[in-house]
């Protein structure tokens, strides 16, 4: 079963606006991360938020975690038609750091010039 | 790319035949990664491997094996391939402490 749950699976905004990504996890976790994939492309990590951490900030991109709730937010700000992408948040677990990643199903953001 | 390569990048074969990924990295990293990724799924983790010889099972291993003999290189088996392993595979190393992904292009596998 998968670790991370993305909401929306789609997301169609117009260039200029705000996206908002969420994702839902299970279990603790040491951080989350999220990624983006261009199609057919692999994927390319954007930002990593450790599990003391609630908020961070890169570039356009801000991302949240409350562990309370076991959800993340990213929010990619005055977006391009360039952020057409699939993104996906990534729970990483274990006793040792790079044990493993559990990935989400992905939201699939277009946005129109 | 982070010096991952996948090979081969495309592949084609029939049900029953054995099929090989390779997946080589240039920079000694330590946890090695193959994932496949299906239309709802995402990425399903495979197998992965801690080192040298040393590998463990992920949330999708049946079916599939993995060898990891040197530290650039880990290969996935598909001892007879089946239409349901018909995907995308990805292979992926972490970096770092906090376990940053990167990831290889892709092959993307079809099974007749």
């Amino acid at each position: 079963s998968q670790q991370g749950e993305e909401d929306p699976q789609a997301l169609s905004i117009q260039e200029g606006e705000n996206a908002t990504m969420n994702c839902s996890y299970k279990t603790s976790i040491n951080n989350l991360q999220w990624y983006r994939q261009n199609s057919g492309r692999g994927l390319v990590h954007l930002i990593l938020i450790r599990s003391n951490e609630r908020e961070k900030h890169s570039g356009r991109l801000r991302v949240t975690l409350d562990t309370s709730k076991k959800s993340s937010s990213l929010l990619i700000t005055a977006s391009r038609a360039a952020d057409t992408a699939s993104y996906f948040c990534a729970t990483e677990e274990g006793e040792t750091s790079g044990s493993r990643l559990t990935f989400g199903e992905g939201t699939q953001l277009t946005v129109n010039p | 790319d982070a010096g991952i390569t996948q090979s081969p990048r495309h592949k084609v074969t029939e049900t029953g035949t054995p099929v090989t990924l390779r997946c080589h990295q240039t920079e000694n990293h330590r946890y090695m990664y193959w994932y496949r990724q299906d239309p709802g799924h995402g990425l399903r983790l495979i197998h992965y491997s801690y080192g040298v010889k040393d590998t463990d099972k992920g949330e999708v291993s049946d079916g599939y094996s993995v060898s990891r003999s040197k530290t650039e290189d880990f290969l996935l088996t598909l001892e007879s391939a089946t239409s349901s392993q018909t995907s995308v595979y990805f292979c992926a190393i972490s970096v770092g402490l906090a376990g940053v992904g990167f990831f290889g292009p892709g092959t993307r596998l079809t099974v007749l």
